[in-house]
């Protein structure tokens, strides 16, 4: 069965600074896509970027990149100019062919001003 | 696009009671729908995997019997908790995809989740 860790809790960042959050993931697939999820306080999860295993090129979506290391199941999310707005869980996510989506435990991310 | 709603958004029942969630795609037909609990500061739980016009596929540990899944519809899945109990009480998070098509992702679009209290 796959799994999904993140070994971070808890992190925080200044406002307009750069953080990087850790995943690592288990799995005997090799054909696969990987997401970050952020569910702020509001609880609608929102999905912030996705990669798809097949594709060797980093997945960017404007301050949101990943570094995505396939042979070491590593996918990091690193978020450029932390902004208030920011500050939320997120959750690294594994899809299989199952289609299920396995959860990370999350990561409780704070912007301070 | 890809908008999914569920109501209510929280609801209170009695201990005993039977209640229901809606879950619906607004804007695609979703051939498949996810439901999942959320407990506080824990992630997320999948439950069951419903595919319209066929019977949910449930998670190991997950009573069926108490929890009643309903796919009668591409834009519609309902989740009924009956006989419900104070430790049913939670947060239920459903999600739909769509597939096929020049639009074929494996996105799942998420719901803004259903708080359960049991009282």
């Amino acid at each position: 069965a796959q799994t999904v860790t993140q070994s971070q809790p808890e992190m925080s960042v200044q406002e307009a600074e750069t953080v990087t959050l850790s995943c690592t993931y288990d799995t005997s697939e090799s054909d696969y896509y990987l997401f970050w999820y952020k569910q702020p306080p509001s609880r609608q999860m929102i999905l912030v970027i996705r990669q798809e295993a097949y594709k060797q090129q980093n997945a960017t979506e404007n301050r949101f990149s990943v570094n995505f290391q396939k042979a070491a199941k590593s996918f990091s999310l690193k978020i450029s100019d932390s902004q208030l707005g920011d500050a939320a869980m997120y959750f690294c996510v594994f899809q299989g062919g199952s289609e299920k989506l396995v959860f990370g435990k999350g990561t409780k991310l704070t912007v301070n001003p | 696009g890809a908008v999914v709603s569920q109501h209510p958004s929280w609801v209170i029942c009695k201990s005993g009671t039977s209640v229901k969630i809606e879950c619906r795609s607004l804007d695609f037909q979703a051939t498949t729908m996810f439901w999942y609990r959320q407990f506080p500061k824990q992630s997320l739980m999948l439950m069951a995997t419903s595919n319209e016009g066929s019977k949910a596929t449930y998670e190991q540990g997950v009573e069926k019997d108490k929890f009643l899944i309903n796919h009668a519809s591409l834009t519609l899945s309902t989740l009924t908790v009956t006989s419900a109990h104070p430790e049913d009480s939670s947060f239920y998070i459903c999600s739909a995809r769509t597939s096929g098509g020049l639009a074929y992702t494996y996105e799942q679009y998420f719901g803004p989740g259903t708080r359960l209290t049991v009282t």
